[in-house]
Formats: structure tokens, sequence, C-alpha cells
């Protein structure tokens, strides 16, 4: 079985400041991990994700995560914040033995002070 | 090319009435999968379709809900007899034929409302 932990229901960082984002998983075969954003009132959208080769992912609007296998960790990290990031992010992971279904964290709300 | 579209966006029913939900995949897309998003808490997957053919269910609650995905139209996600605790909302996502490394490309949700 697979499962996602999302450090954090809530993180609030000032303008410019770094972003870190928690996220830890479970999973009996190789994950694949994925971030997603959901701004108020909206689907979601696709920030990274992770499938196999070079651990460290680069994403849209600025937004890496580091894959590290010995932690189960899959962080999500930018260097510096936007007002324009504030919102929810996903992480979720999916395996080739599930399916395709993606099971998702409980989300992280991103406030960005000015 | 046009997303994935859901309709409709908000949906107001009352205990007992049905509730239906379409989702349109985008173009070249044969795979579906709804999402539900209580309040306060992440997507729980319900239910993962291809046409006319349902793969997955294992996260469909046992009464009253049923999905389909006709050779012709739209994705339904079918609420029978609604009850007020399933007020939230539910999202669509799409994807080519499976690979679990496909990304899922999600629509704007309807936002189901159970007075």
């Amino acid at each position: 079985a697979q499962s996602v932990t999302q450090l954090g229901s809530h993180v609030s960082v000032s303008e410019g400041a770094l972003v870190l984002l928690r996220c830890n998983y479970s999973s009996s075969v190789p994950p694949y991990l994925f971030w997603y954003v959901q701004y108020p009132n909206q689907g979601l959208q696709l920030l990274l994700k992770y499938t196999t080769g070079a651990t460290l992912v680069k994403g849209i609007n600025g937004f890496e995560a580091e894959f590290k296998k010995s932690e189960t960790s899959f962080h999500l990290t930018k260097p510096s914040a936007h007002m324009s990031d504030a919102a929810e992010y996903f992480c979720a992971v999916s395996a080739n033995n599930q399916g395709g279904k993606l099971i998702f964290g409980q989300g992280t709300e991103l406030s960005v002070k000015p | 090319n046009a997303g994935v579209m859901q309709n409709p966006r908000h949906l107001v029913r009352r205990r007992g009435q049905e509730a239906r939900l379409r989702c349109s995949p985008m173009k070249g897309h044969s795979h579906v999968y709804w999402y539900r998003q209580l309040p306060e808490e992440g997507l729980k997957f319900m239910v993962y379709l291809q046409k006319e053919n349902i793969i997955d269910e294992s996260g469909m609650p046992k009464e009253r809900f049923s999905a389909e995905f006709p050779k012709e139209g739209p994705s339904i996600l079918r609420i029978q007899q609604v009850v007020r605790g399933d007020s939230a909302a539910y999202f669509c996502a799409s994807s080519p034929p499976f690979k679990a490394t496909d990304t899922q490309y999600f629509g704007p949700g309807t936002r189901l409302t159970v007075l």
C-alpha cells in the first residue's frame, strides 16, 4: 500500500524567502511522485514529477523537488517566494501496480506575506 | 487544445435528490479518473475508467455512487439520494492510455452542495 504525508497543513513565508514544503511517502514498490498546485476554486495543475533518472526535478514557476529514497522524501522548494505562489500544494504518489491512481497527501496551504 | 471540462461547476441538491456530474477529457485521452475533495481534506481517488470499462472502482462508496464512460459522450459520475456528507468538490482527470508515469490533467471541478 502507498501513502503520503505532508508535514504542516499551513506554511507562511515572507515574499522573497525560501519556500520549503515537506512530503514523505510510503511505497512497497518504486514510486512515481508528483507535486500539484491548486488555486482557489480551480483544479489541480502539475508543478513537477519524478519518475526515474535524475533525482532533482525542476518544475514550473521556479519550483524544484528532490527525490531522496533513503529518507522516503520528496520535498518541494523555491528559492524566493512570490505573492502569486499563495495556493494549496499537494504531493501525490503513484505506482505501476496501482493502475495509475494518485494517492494524495492532505495538502499544505502556502501563504506569502508582503 | 481544450483542457478537461467539467459541468456543472456548481450544483445544489436537496437531500434525496440525484446529482449527475459530467467530465469531458482532453482530446486524445481515453482514460478518466474521478477524485473527491472533502472540506479540509486532500483528494481521494474514487474510480478509474476507460471507454466503456470500469478499471478500478476501489475508492467508490458501495452504495448510491456509480460512474460510466460511454463510447460516445462525457464520463458521468452519478450520486443517487444525496446526503449532506456528499457535499464536496469532485474532480475529474484524464490521461492518455495508461502509464503510471503519465501526467493526469485535472478539470476545474464540480462543487456539490447538499441542502
